[in-house]
């Protein structure tokens, strides 16, 4: 089965500090795309960062970064200098065989 | 906006009505999707159309009936729902390679 964990259902930061969300995955497949997208109060579904498996180096997306380890199946989420904008639920999610698989997210909070 | 319109934006029906989802995309993308969106649940993928041709139905009851006339146009039409079927339902688009999604804002239907 190709499933993806989120297993922080809750997060806070304070405004300008770094946070780490994690995400593990399970798949038998070699090639596959990674991502985080963000949906904040609004419902709308935003591309925040993405990653193809086949690449080593890790994306990043102005203040946000990720940390892929392939062998370990663990796709995690940095965000730098977090926003109040930033607070809304995180998820991460990959594409396989043309299906787009979804954790169960993580409610961020970027507190004043 | 995404490029990606869905209508209405919320949506009230009794158990005996019957309505229609809408959406609408302008990006040149050929496959579309509906998802569900519960609350503390993953998204889950209900239906995927490739070139208005339907190519996945994952065990959707048949009360959620599709229909895709063209690659830009994808509807939900609903019809004797019950309660639990109360939800955020988005739509997707993407390109071939299936390498990014992108979404609507969703309809947040309630069932009474």
């Amino acid at each position: 089965a190709q499933t993806v964990t989120q297993s922080q259902p809750e997060m806070s930061v304070q405004e300008a500090e770094t946070v780490t969300l994690s995400c593990t995955y399970d798949t038998s497949e070699s090639n596959y795309y990674l991502f985080w997208y963000k949906q904040p109060p609004s419902r709308q579904m935003i591309l925040v960062i993405r990653q193809e498996a086949y690449k080593q180096q890790n994306a990043t997306e102005n203040r946000f970064s990720v940390n892929f380890q392939k062998a370990a199946k663990s796709f995690s989420l940095k965000i730098s200098d977090s926003q109040l904008g930033d607070t809304a639920m995180y998820f991460c999610a990959f594409i396989i065989t043309g299906k787009l698989i979804f954790g169960q997210g993580t409610e961020l909070s970027v507190k004043p | 906006e995404t490029g990606v319109t869905q209508t209405p934006r919320h949506l009230v029906m009794g158990m005996t009505n019957k309505k229609s989802l809408k959406c609408e995309q302008h990006l040149g993308h050929n496959a579309m999707y509906w998802y569900k969106q519960s609350a503390k649940k993953p998204l889950e993928l209900m239906f995927v159309y490739n070139f208005k041709e339907q190519t996945e139905n994952n065990s959707v009851p048949s009360r959620f009936s599709p229909e895709c006339p063209n690659s830009s146009h994808l509807f939900l039409h609903l019809h004797t729902l019950q309660p639990e079927d109360s939800a955020l339902y988005l739509c997707a688009s993407s390109l071939p390679d299936r390498s990014s999604y992108t979404f609507g804002s969703g309809t947040r239907l309630t069932v009474v």
